[in-house]
């Protein structure tokens, strides 16, 4: 079974519209994360998640929304794409026992190209 | 500002070489110290994780070890086959913002000639 699932693998859309990327664990973590890999392969985290509640927001444009409906699920919603926001985008999950230290788990990604 | 750097970005080997990618870290206030692989069009592979307080971790023919005080990690991978060929990323989490955030590395990408 697969840990960390990502749907869609490939999105190509074009500019202006909105789409959504989803993500479920089935690890039992309690949290879990969006991360943003651009054309150089430079990882970079977007969103964290702790038991459906937003942690960390990283200056991303606020066309970008997550939503966690339960902790087991984070997706992403882009409104009015861009150019600019192609890329590989990687959720994670990871078990945060009262502290750092636990080790994260990735989905395959979603490879978002815009048009 | 935690910051992490892989050296080299890139490497080339014959197969059946041992060979050893680098990774520093500013902040040596870390929990552990993360490697994972790339597939070319893939998502990440955890490696291996070592605690803050162990100095070495090994899983087959990967070793990855850690000096905190120096901000170091190297990955050593022996007897490198063909199927080892990938992007290697080191990653930390940082311990202010207390979620686990990652701070990766740009990767070294390995190849390993037959």
């Amino acid at each position: 079974d697969t840990a960390v699932s990502q749907t869609p693998k490939y999105l190509v859309t074009q500019m202006g519209n909105d789409k959504s990327i989803k993500c479920e664990q089935n690890l039992g973590h309690d949290t879990m994360y969006w991360y943003k890999q651009d054309s150089k392969k430079f990882l970079k985290i977007m969103f964290s998640y702790n038991n459906k509640e937003l942690i960390i927001n990283e200056t991303v444009p606020n066309r970008f929304s997550p939503k966690s409906p339960d902790k087991a699920h984070l997706n992403l919603h882009i409104n009015s794409l861009e150019l600019g926001d192609s890329a590989v985008y990687f959720c994670a999950s990871s078990q945060e026992p009262g502290g750092l230290g636990a080790e994260a788990f990735f989905g395959q990604g979603t490879r978002l190209t815009v048009v | 500002k935690q910051e992490v750097t892989q050296i080299p970005a890139a490497l080339s080997v014959p197969e059946g070489e041992n060979l050893v990618l680098n990774c520093s870290f500013t902040d040596s206030a870390i929990y552990n110290l993360q490697w994972f692989r790339q597939d070319p069009g893939k998502g990440l592979t955890s490696l291996l994780l070592i605690q803050s307080s162990q100095r070495e971790q090994t899983s087959g023919r990967l070793n990855a070890s850690l000096d905190k005080s120096s901000g170091r990690s190297t990955l050593y991978i022996a007897a490198s086959q063909p199927g080892d060929s990938a992007t290697y990323l080191c990653a930390v989490p940082t311990i202010s913002s207390n979620t686990g955030k990652l701070i990766f590395g740009q990767g070294t990408t390995l190849q390993v000639k037959p």
